[in-house]
């Protein structure tokens, strides 16, 4: 199987910062995902990024397969940003999750 | 559009007890389903996942089964809990292709 970390484990920011948030993956993966975990448990998906960049908003993620690596980018942060962040790699129908990162924004 | 519901969303049951959380999905036909377990806020780790009626695969063994007697109908099963199966568990879906898509969970605390 495939292992996933991400960096840093926690953060904390002022609202208006920003940030990014790193994955490595162990051995090659067919596609990449980034969810948030909002306070309420709720996973919502952000991106599917196998490869590439894709924005969304103030949000963008780049994966770059080749060298095993996706970045999450948050620019303005909010205090609504705040929860656990998690990239998640595939192989199959396997899902294998980081850690997480455990972001927190202050007003 | 799709829409994945699990319930119920918390559930306090004393060790021993039987278990059963139900997960369906709503607009999309023979989805992949998968039951996932989260433990002290971090680690999402996958038990089960079926990509059909009757199918069901399992990646952890343990205390849990899971079965799907209907294409969008999911369910995760004890016959006795232990205390190391607490947490929130969720379900999830994809319609065949990588990408998964989450409920809002199920809270078990086993006392």
């Amino acid at each position: 199987g495939i292992q996933v970390e991400q960096s840093p484990p926690d953060l904390i920011l002022q609202e208006g910062a920003n940030s990014t948030l790193r994955c490595n993956f162990s051995d090659s993966v067919n596609n990449l995902q980034w969810f948030h975990q909002n306070p309420w448990g709720q996973l919502i998906n952000l991106f599917y990024i196998p490869s590439g960049t894709k924005q969304n908003g103030r949000l963008s993620a780049t994966t770059v397969a080749t060298e095993r690596y996706s970045l999450l980018y948050i620019s303005s942060s909010q205090t609504t940003d705040s929860g656990v962040y998690f990239c998640a790699g595939h192989q199959g129908n396997m899902l294998t999750f980081g850690g997480g990162t455990r972001l927190m924004v202050k007003p | 559009s799709q829409t994945i519901h699990q319930w119920p969303a918390t559930l306090v049951q004393p060790v021993g007890s039987p278990l059963s959380l139900e997960c369906t999905v709503e607009g999309t036909s023979n989805p992949n389903l998968y039951w996932y377990r989260q433990a002290a806020g971090r680690g999402l780790q996958l038990l089960f996942y079926s990509v059909g009626i009757g199918q069901i695969s399992s990646e952890v063994p343990q205390n849990l089964s899971a079965s799907r007697p209907q294409d969008r109908q999911f369910i995760l099963s004890s016959k006795k809990l232990l205390l190391s199966d607490s947490g929130f568990y969720l379900c999830a879906w994809s319609a065949g292709g990588p990408e998964q898509y989450f409920g809002p969970g199920t809270r078990l605390t086993v006392t």
